[in-house]
């Protein structure tokens, strides 16, 4: 099946600060990406859809401003938090869509943030 | 979204077979039934999906019921490695749309 891997698996950072995690298709073009995120002992919520070339259509409750979100080519979209805080802390996953109407969606391996 | 229905947990002896259950009652005739699983600390990983008919794959089979309001997932020997989230998803598209996750089985298997 498709790949899909995220940069970094693991990041720690202080509170205030941005990070980005990066989602790539590896061998194929994705023209929708998702970025989820899940809490300990939680389900995956979806925060946003990332459409190449457009802008992302984000969830009810998630703050635009503070998870932006760039899908600048059709194998790559990027997520980062601006001015994290502990709260902000979660597993953050990413999945993509190819473009045939019979693929199933593959998700990457996650990012799991911590801020201190 | 059509809502999900299934255990919260299940535990299973190791190669045994492991039937998960998932209700869906609120289905669309348009929607496919989807199977996901999630390894600890990993992203979900797809297992099979359908949408009438009974299917197989090398991971596992998917049992729709004839009115398509319930399946079940088949694993036919289950291993260790078996032990994950597994979550059902009626979805009308397949890569392109987003999936709402539900709570999803957890399953444990006893060496």
């Amino acid at each position: 099946g498709a790949v899909v891997s995220q940069h970094p698996s693991r990041v720690i950072c202080k509170s205030g600060t941005s990070v980005k995690i990066e989602c790539r298709s590896l061998d194929f073009q994705a023209t929708t990406m998702f970025w989820y995120r899940q809490f300990p002992k939680q389900s995956l919520m979806l925060m946003a859809t990332s459409n190449e070339g457009s802008k992302a259509t984000y969830e009810q409750g998630v703050e635009k401003d503070k998870f932006l979100i760039n899908h600048a080519s059709l194998t790559l979209s990027t997520l980062t938090v601006t001015s994290a805080h502990p709260e902000d802390s979660s597993f953050y996953i990413c999945s993509a869509g190819t473009p045939s109407s019979t693929d199933t969606q593959y998700f990457g391996p996650g990012t799991r943030l911590t801020v201190l | 979204d059509a809502k999900t229905t299934q255990p919260n947990s299940m535990e299973s002896n190791e190669e045994e077979p492991v039937h998960l259950p998932c209700n869906h009652s609120t289905i669309s005739g348009t929607d496919y039934i989807h199977w996901y699983r999630q390894l600890p600390s990993q992203g979900p990983e797809y297992v099979i999906h359908g949408l009438t008919s009974n299917v197989n794959n090398r991971m596992a089979s998917l049992a729709i019921a004839e009115d398509r309001k319930s399946s079940t997932l088949i694993l036919h020997r289950a291993t260790l490695r078996d032990a994950a989230v597994y979550y059902c998803i009626p979805s009308s598209n397949f890569g392109n749309e987003k999936l709402t996750f539900g709570t999803g089985t957890r399953l444990t298997i006893i060496p």
